[in-house]
């Protein structure tokens, strides 16, 4: 079975600081990763996602993660931090079994908060 | 175009009423999900239709009844709900069930209060 863990469910940055959100992954295969964004009473949009072209994947908004087999995870960064980056992030893996292949698990979330 | 609509945005009902979600894509995509999110959670799956037709039923209670009347259309009817199934039910698509790098695209949600 293939599982995502989110460390830290509140990260807080003042504006312009480096943003890093963490994902770890398991998989006993080649993961598909997916980075989500959900502002307030909104449903998810997708930042990034990962499907082994590029070790290195840009998404939207200035957001970028990197996938290190090595360390098993695909962090998500972003170099200078907006208020409107204040949001909850969840990093999600793509199902690899037959019956339900593609299917999303996804973690906990991690609530960034953006001082001002 | 990718957007996936959802309507009503708000819906309050009583335990004894009878009420129906609706998610709409216009993307020509097969997939069509309904998921459950309680505040501070992760999404989690409800149902997935593939098709037109169910494929996955996450052992949903039959107080919620799915249903997809065409390729663009997805319903969630709900009857005798309880107060714990309050929540924000997000509808989403993608191209097809089964391709582990599709994209979901998701609805901005029904905010439900059950009372």
């Amino acid at each position: 079975a293939q599982s995502v863990t989110q460390l830290g469910s509140h990260v807080s940055v003042s504006e312009g600081a480096l943003v890093l959100l963490r994902c770890n992954y398991s998989s006993s295969v080649p993961p598909y990763l997916f980075w989500y964004v959900q502002y307030p009473n909104q449903g998810l949009q997708l930042l990034l996602k990962y499907t082994s072209a590029a070790t290195l994947v840009k998404g939207i908004n200035g957001f970028e993660a990197e996938f290190k087999k090595s360390e098993t995870s695909f962090h998500l960064t972003k170099p200078s931090a907006h208020m409107s980056d204040a949001a909850e992030y969840f990093c999600a893996v793509s199902d690899d079994r037959g019956s339900t292949l593609g299917r999303l698990y996804f973690g906990r979330g991690t609530q960034l908060t953006v001082w001002p | 175009d990718t957007e996936v609509t959802q309507t009503p945005k708000h819906l309050v009902m009583g335990m004894t009423n009878k009420k129906s979600l609706k998610c709409e894509q216009h993307m020509g995509h097969r997939a069509m999900y309904w998921y459950k999110q309680k505040a501070k959670k992760p999404p989690e799956l409800m149902f997935v239709y593939s098709y037109e037709k169910l494929s996955i039923n996450e052992s949903v209670p039959s107080r919620f009844s799915p249903e997809c009347p065409n390729s663009s259309l997805l319903n969630l009817h709900l009857h005798a709900l309880q107060p714990e199934d309050s929540a924000l039910y997000l509808c989403a698509s993608s191209q097809e069930v089964g391709v582990r790098t599709d994209t979901q695209y998701f609805g901005p949600g029904t905010r439900l209060t059950v009372l």
